[in-house]
């Protein structure tokens, strides 16, 4: 099984501010299986970012994502009031799929 | 537009069963794997089940194998989950995704005597 790992767990910013997120996994996968949700309270899971780097569509272009291997990242340029939920990584490349414990980006 | 509605969900004892059921709208269900994922209270995501758009291949995270089972039903664009030997541990929103793309708004099972 692929365990993915987040951090910070937690991450405090202002608006305007860049926020850098990170998922690294136990084992190296295909970066084409890697994706980012945002999920806000009460709400369903958002696809963000797909095979590691394409957004999904009408998602904004401040939102960026990177890496390969064990390591990726999921950048938001400048932080947008809406922006503020919690973000979690998912592989999709081998069963069990995993999600990694999620970031809750707040103010 | 895409939609998914997820029914099927609520209270049942431990031990019991339940069938969730995920109705698909705005697409071609046919052509498109589908997932089921959970939510305990207050924890993160968790994927559950995976199907492929023929149902030709199936697969099942550790914690519910042997207990729940995943179908579909294409002519009908619906997706089901099948759970018996409900524990507590079960309890949480469940989500139907198309591929992780496209989400319902989710069920809550509850499992509680």
């Amino acid at each position: 099984e692929i365990v993915l790992t987040q951090s910070p767990d937690t991450l405090c910013l202002s608006p305007g501010e860049r926020a850098t997120l990170s998922c690294r996994a136990s084992q190296s996968f295909s970066s084409n299986y890697l994706a980012w949700h945002q999920q806000k309270p009460g709400q369903a899971p958002r696809l963000l970012i797909y095979a590691t780097s394409n957004r999904a569509t009408g998602i904004p272009d401040r939102f960026s994502g990177s890496g390969s291997g064990t390591d990726f990242t999921l950048t938001i340029s400048r932080l947008e009031p809406e922006d503020f939920a919690v973000y979690y990584c998912l592989q999709y490349g081998s069963s069990p799929f995993t999600f990694g414990g999620g970031t809750k980006v707040e103010i | 537009e895409v939609q998914l509605v997820e029914s099927g969900g609520g209270l049942v004892q431990p031990g019991g069963s339940l069938r969730l059921s995920c109705e698909a709208s705005g697409f071609t269900f046919s052509s498109f794997k589908m997932n089921w994922v959970r939510q305990a209270p207050g924890k993160g995501l968790e994927w559950v089940s995976y199907i492929t758009s023929d149902s030709s291949t199936i697969y099942y995270a550790d914690s519910v194998k042997g207990r729940f089972t995943i179908s579909r039903d294409n002519a009908k664009n619906s997706l089901y989950l099948q759970m018996n030997s409900l524990r507590a541990e079960d309890t949480a929103v469940y989500y139907c995704a198309r591929e992780f793309g496209n989400w319902g708004q989710g069920t809550l099972v509850t499992v509680s005597s």
